[in-house]
């Protein structure tokens, strides 16, 4: 049972296209929303991450939006680059204690193509 | 530079082996974690610990342990690996809270 659903699965565009990948959550209990970036061969490393009090959260090229009453946030990116072709994954965290509980989405293989 | 460094990117098995698969971090972090990657599954935790000598077991604990005897080092071991272990490991470490997570560069475990 995924408790965060993430589509689609996999994803191609062009250079200079807006890629957008959407996640969904059932637990409200969850804290901060991050999304990582993970290049083959390499482990996933954090990309943006946002907290459910704000909607929506830039970084460089990177934007995330979130819909708090929807349980839904996304990942968008601007004017996308081959370099930008990896594997991204949401994530929800329930913070317990002085540790996380990370929950991963299925992750999206992102393709862009020049 | 964050190092979480595991000791080996590629392991292949026989059935019925115990397999260690190992994790040094240099950060001084409380909490480190075992996951697996499978296509279509995305990451799910294995084990995790907050302290020396502490454990607690995370969404798919069957089939393996840990072991956490000094605060940078944290191992996984399959006690008898099975062709159903075959995986991507990945260790990662994080100091609780809104901080990141970082991981290691994964091993790619083959029970064969």
């Amino acid at each position: 049972q995924q408790q965060v659903k993430q589509s689609p699965q996999s994803l191609i565009v062009q250079k200079g296209g807006i890629p957008i990948i959407n996640c969904a959550y059932e637990n409200t209990a969850f804290d901060y929303f991050p999304w990582y970036q993970q290049f083959p061969g390499k482990g996933p490393a954090l990309l943006i991450a946002i907290r459910p009090d704000v909607s929506e959260k830039k970084e460089g090229r990177f934007t995330i939006s979130f819909n708090k009453s929807a349980k839904q946030f996304s990942l968008h990116i601007m004017d996308s680059q081959p370099g930008d072709s990896a594997t991204y994954f949401c994530a929800a965290v329930v913070f317990s204690g002085g540790y996380n509980k990370l929950i991963f989405g299925a992750g999206t293989r992102l393709a862009v193509h020049p | 530079d964050v190092k979480v460094t595991q000791s080996s990117r590629y392991l292949v098995k026989r059935t019925g082996e115990k397999v260690f698969l190992e994790c040094v971090q240099d950060m001084d972090h409380e909490n480190m974690f075992w996951y697996r990657q499978d296509p279509g599954l995305g990451l799910r935790l294995i084990y995790f610990s907050y302290d020396v000598k502490m454990k607690e077991k995370g969404d798919i604990p069957e089939g393996y342990s840990v072991s956490r005897e000094k605060k940078e080092r944290f191992s996984l071991i399959l006690e008898s690996a099975s062709t159903n272990q075959t995986s991507m490991y990945l260790c990662a470490i994080d100091q609780g809270g809104d901080t990141e997570a970082f991981f290691g560069q994964g091993t790619r475990l083959t029970v064969v």
